[in-house]
Order: C-alpha cells, then sequence, then structure tokens
C-alpha cells in the first residue's frame, strides 16, 4: 500500500520569507500523481499544485513551487515570499494511477505540517 | 468556493443514532469521493462512487455506507454512532480523465456525545 509521510509536524517562518516542506512517499507504481492541499483554519481543503510523475519539470504556481525527486521519492513544497495568508495545515498526497481502476483513483494523505507566519 | 456543497455544516447527536451527510458534486462531475478526517487517524480515504456506481472502498466501517443517486449526489449514511465516529467528514467530487483533481466540499462537522 502507498505510504505518504511528512516528517515536520509543524514550521515557521518570517513573513516575506522562503519555507520548504518536505514529503516523502512510498509506492511501486511508476505512473501516478502528487498533491499539495492546503487547510486553513476554516477546514476548507485547497488544492496548492500538483505534479505528474511521468513530467520532469517541477510544478510551480505563483509563489508556490515543488522539488520532485522521483528516484528519492521525495516531493518538497517550497513557499517564497510568505504571507500571512499562507498560515495553515499542508498535506501532501498520492493519487493512485488510472490503470489501477480498483483503487479508484483515492487520496492518500500524509499527517500534514502546520505552518505558522511570523509578521 | 470549489462548487462542492456539502450538508449540514454541523452535526451533533448522541451514541447509537443515525446520520446522513449529504454532498453535491460540482456540476458535471461524475465521481464523488467521501474522506474522513479525525484527531487520531488523519484524512483517511473512505469510499468513491463514479455515475452511481461504487467504485472503491477504503477503511470504511460496516456501520457506515453510502450511495450516488441518478442527479450525482451522494449521501454518507452513519449508524450505530460511537464516540469515535465524532471528525470532519468531506466529499470531494472529480470530472474525470487522467489527470483532473479531486475538489473538495467545505466539510461537515460531527459530533457525537
Amino acid at each position: 500500500a502507498q505510504t505518504v509521510t511528512q516528517s515536520q509536524p509543524e514550521m515557521s517562518v518570517q513573513e516575506a520569507e522562503t519555507v520548504t516542506l518536505s514529503c516523502t512517499y512510498d509506492t511501486s507504481e511508476s505512473d501516478y500523481y502528487l498533491f499539495w492541499y492546503k487547510q486553513p483554519p476554516s477546514r476548507q481543503m485547497i488544492l496548492v499544485i500538483r505534479q505528474e510523475a511521468y513530467k520532469q519539470q517541477n510544478a510551480t504556481e505563483n509563489r508556490f513551487s515543488v522539488n520532485f525527486q522521483k528516484a528519492a521519492k521525495s516531493f518538497s513544497l517550497k513557499i517564497s515570499d510568505s504571507q500571512l495568508g499562507d498560515a495553515a495545515m499542508y498535506f501532501c498526497a498520492y493519487r493512485t494511477p488510472s490503470s489501477i481502476k480498483a483503487a479508484g483513483n483515492k487520496l492518500t494523505f500524509g499527517g500534514g505540517t502546520r505552518v505558522l507566519v511570523k509578521p | 468556493d470549489s462548487g462542492v456543497t456539502q450538508t449540514p455544516k454541523h452535526l451533533i447527536t448522541a451514541t447509537g443514532q443515525r446520520v446522513t451527510l449529504r454532498c453535491s458534486p460540482r456540476s458535471g462531475d461524475l465521481s464523488v469521493y467521501w474522506y474522513q478526517q479525525s484527531l487520531d487517524q488523519g484524512l483517511q480515504f473512505l469510499i468513491q462512487y463514479y455515475n452511481g456506481e461504487e467504485r472503491a472502498k477504503g477503511n470504511i466501517l460496516e456501520r457506515f455506507s453510502a450511495q450516488q443517486f441518478p442527479d450525482l449526489h451522494s449521501e454518507l449514511n452513519l449508524s450505530s454512532l460511537e464516540l469515535g465516529d465524532s471528525a470532519l467528514y468531506f466529499c470531494a467530487s472529480r470530472s474525470g480523465g487522467g489527470t483532473d483533481t479531486q475538489y473538495f466540499g467545505p466539510g461537515t462537522r460531527l459530533t457525537v456525545l
């Protein structure tokens, strides 16, 4: 079974600085998708960024970027120019590939990292 | 706003009772997923429906069941509730295809007293 591990329960960053969140996963598949979701105090799950395993280029969405190391099964999220609104729980998630029909493309989540932004 | 709606937002009930959580997916999305977020278990996949049919099951208890109706809305039924069932229950929907993302509703907060 796939597992996703986020080893940092909490990270603190100064406003306007950069913070990097770690995520590692375990899978025997070669094709899959990885996501970072943000959960602010409102509890809404908001997609931050996604990465297809077959793409070597790291995904970027404005101030958010990933460092995808497929061989190392590592998928870190970098938040640049941190803003107060970035304070939230961040979850790394793995999605089973479409080829495995029985899996239904469910998401497997890590335990989350809480990001605190200091003004 | 993700376009996925869930009702009710909050639910408080007693042990042994039965509740129904409702989810309306984004317009056009055929897949509905249910997830449970609790303090001790984290975010866990429960069950998925695709166009009315069950597609995949996760760690869903036998006391829990779900269905997806012809209009594509879904209901999650929780029965014989226990204190440990207190959690945030999310519904997510996906349109299909290989790379489409799951969009989450705001969740239903269930408290079992």
